[in-house]
């Protein structure tokens, strides 16, 4: 049974580009939450997504949106990048309590 | 917004020693995860605490949530070197949706 899989799995972009990151629940599991982990920090909440909708959401700024599809896996798009974008990128996928990471995406802005 | 420190931050023990480290809030929550992330890879769950004085373990592993729901404690006994990498607690406060709040980490090192 896979586990959380996120696509790709390291990114280099240019300051100003659009980034788009992908994840895929675990079997089961309808809701996906993604967090943004700084080297050497704790992830933080960026937001969370149910039935296809935004259900919470982080102090982030509007540059970071999502989706949600009907087979519950997600798209994390940042645009406008900054240097300090630069960071791990988790999604975790839930059902009840259950809360599993996927491995991340390395995301470098230069 | 809601805040947890961690302590230590980072620790040195020999293989074979018990290891001790918590997490406090300011704020009361109504969940603590602990999580272990090895470099290059997500946080994997290790324990889920559910209620004020719960008491769990996960093999060498034994968490506890705080009576005061403000802190919860992780403990590691006879270390291994496998045991190497960054603790993270993580809380929750409101029980509509999964949204948590992680600490900065513990980082573990085992000396052979």
């Amino acid at each position: 049974d896979a586990g959380v899989t996120q696509s790709p799995t390291h990114l280099i972009k240019t300051r100003g580009q659009q980034v788009t990151l992908r994840c895929s629940p675990k079997s089961g599991h309808d809701t996906v939450s993604w967090y943004q982990q700084a080297l050497g920090q704790g992830p933080q909440f960026i937001f969370q997504y149910y039935e296809e909708e935004e259900r919470q959401r982080g102090n982030f700024p509007d540059r970071f949106s999502g989706h949600q599809f009907p087979n519950y896996s997600s798209e994390l798009n940042v645009n406008a990048l900054l240097l300090g974008d630069s960071a791990l990128y988790l999604c975790a996928s839930s059902y009840g309590y259950g809360y599993t990471f996927g491995s991340g995406t390395r995301l470098t802005v230069v | 917004g809601q805040q947890l420190n961690q302590s230590p931050q980072s620790m040195f023990i020999q293989e074979g020693e018990d290891v001790s480290m918590n997490c406090t809030s300011s704020s009361i929550f109504n969940t603590w995860l602990w999580y272990k992330q090895d470099p290059g890879e997500g946080p994997v769950l290790l324990i889920a605490l559910y209620k004020a004085g719960e008491l769990t373990s996960n093999g060498r592993l034994t968490a506890q949530f705080g009576i005061t729901r403000k802190d919860s404690f992780l403990n590691i006994s006879a270390s291994i070197p496998s045991d190497v990498g960054i603790y993270f607690c993580a809380g929750r406060w409101d029980n509509y949706g999964q949204n948590f709040v992680f600490g900065p980490g513990t980082r573990l090192s085992v000396l052979p």
